[in-house]
Parts: structure tokens; sequence; C-alpha cells
């Protein structure tokens, strides 16, 4: 059963644009929240992570938005650059543990 | 700061043989997870170890083993494979702290015929 979902496997956008990925949640004990930006032929790597006591975290270009109503977050990308270009995963986990679910990636493609 | 490496990158096996991956940590890091990569299933957790004692462990038949060494390197197994394990096999390390926020390798990449 996929606890962390994401929609929209790829997405494409102008360079300078905003790039917005969503991903859903439904385990509840849940309180860590992660993404990872993928390379072809390389390993996942972290991107920026959020808390389940925040609602919102920015580093730089990247802000992660959570919604714990909704068992929703978002990540935002702003501006897209083309180095941006890659797989984005959302993944997830409980308190205290480094065992992650993840979603399924979104491909996000910036053209310049 | 040398990543995490694992060995072998590519490797073939058939039906009903076993496999053995290795990973080398980060220097200083002391968790090692072990995540499966297929398009169908996407990544999923295999285990993780800390201090050579398995912390967690995913849902996956008991086919799939691991250690960790003294030395925080680790290893994991398959026996008696299946068409089914063809995947890309990925370790990722951390200090230890439960955050998450884990570092991968590149992954080796299991085709089984």
């Amino acid at each position: 059963d996929q606890q962390v979902k994401q929609n929209s496997p790829s997405l494409s956008v102008q360079e300078g644009r905003i790039s917005i990925l969503n991903c859903d949640y439904t385990n509840s004990m849940f309180d860590y929240f992660l993404w990872y930006k993928k390379y072809p032929a390389e390993g996942p790597t972290f991107l920026i992570s959020i808390s389940s006591i925040k609602d919102k975290n920015e580093d730089g270009r990247f802000t992660v938005f959570l919604n714990k109503s909704a068992k929703h977050l978002s990540l935002h990308i702003v501006p897209s650059q083309p180095g941006d270009s890659a797989v984005y995963f959302c993944a997830a986990s409980g308190h205290g543990n480094n065992r992650l679910a993840f979603g399924k990636g979104n491909q996000v493609v910036v053209i310049p | 700061k040398a990543g995490v490496t694992q060995t072998p990158r590519y490797l073939i096996k058939t039906r009903g043989q076993q496999v053995t991956l290795s990973c080398s940590p980060i220097s200083g890091h002391r968790s090692v997870s072990w995540y499966q990569q297929t398009p169908g299933q996407g990544l999923q957790f295999l285990f993780e170890y800390f201090s050579e004692t398995q912390r967690n462990k995913g849902n996956f038949p008991g086919r799939f083993s691991g250690r960790q060494f003294s030395n925080s390197r680790s290893e994991m197994n398959v026996s008696t494979l299946e068409l089914g394990d063809s995947a890309l096999y990925l370790c990722a390390s951390s200090l230890g702290s439960s955050t998450g926020e884990l570092f991968f390798g590149e992954g080796s990449r299991l085709t089984v015929l």
C-alpha cells in the first residue's frame, strides 16, 4: 500500500518560472517529511525537509509547505533553473527512525 | 570527503542463485540503510543497521538479509533469486540521527535472468 503518493509524474516548466510538486500521505504517524532529487545514474540527494511541527521551511530557491490536516505537502522551486531538471521524490518517516516511505517521483524538465 | 560506495555497480544472475552487495558508508556514519528501487514499486525500504544491529526492517521476505560490520560497512544478501528481484539496490548512510536525511550511493543494478 503506497503511503506516500505523488501524482502528475512529469512536469515541464520554463526557466525562471515556478515549479510546484505535490505529495499526499496517508499515515498520520509520519512526522518528518523530505524531498530528494535524483539525476540519472546517481543516487538520490537530500534536498529539503520539514518537521510536522512546522508548516513551512525555506532553503534558498526551495520551499516546502506542509498541511497536516490535509496530509499534503508541496515543494516550490523559484526560480526554476535548467539544472533542476531531475526526478524529485517525496519521502516521509515516523518519529525517531530512518525508515523512509517514498513516493514514486516526479520528473521535472526545466526548459531554457 | 568520499561518498557512499557500492559494489558491484552492475551484475547479472540467474534464478535460484544468491547475491551479495556491499556498501561502504561515508566515514563517521554509523547508520546504513538499504532500499530497493523498481519501476513498479518505486523506492522501498529493506532494512537499516546501526552499530552492527538491525534497527528497522521493511516488508521483504526472509530471502533478503543484511549485516553491518564494526567499521560500519554493510552487506546485503539475496538468496534464491527470483525474476522480480531485478532492481536497483541503493545503500544510504547517515550519522545515526533519525531525521531521514540520508546520503545515497549510486546503487547496484541487479538483473536476474
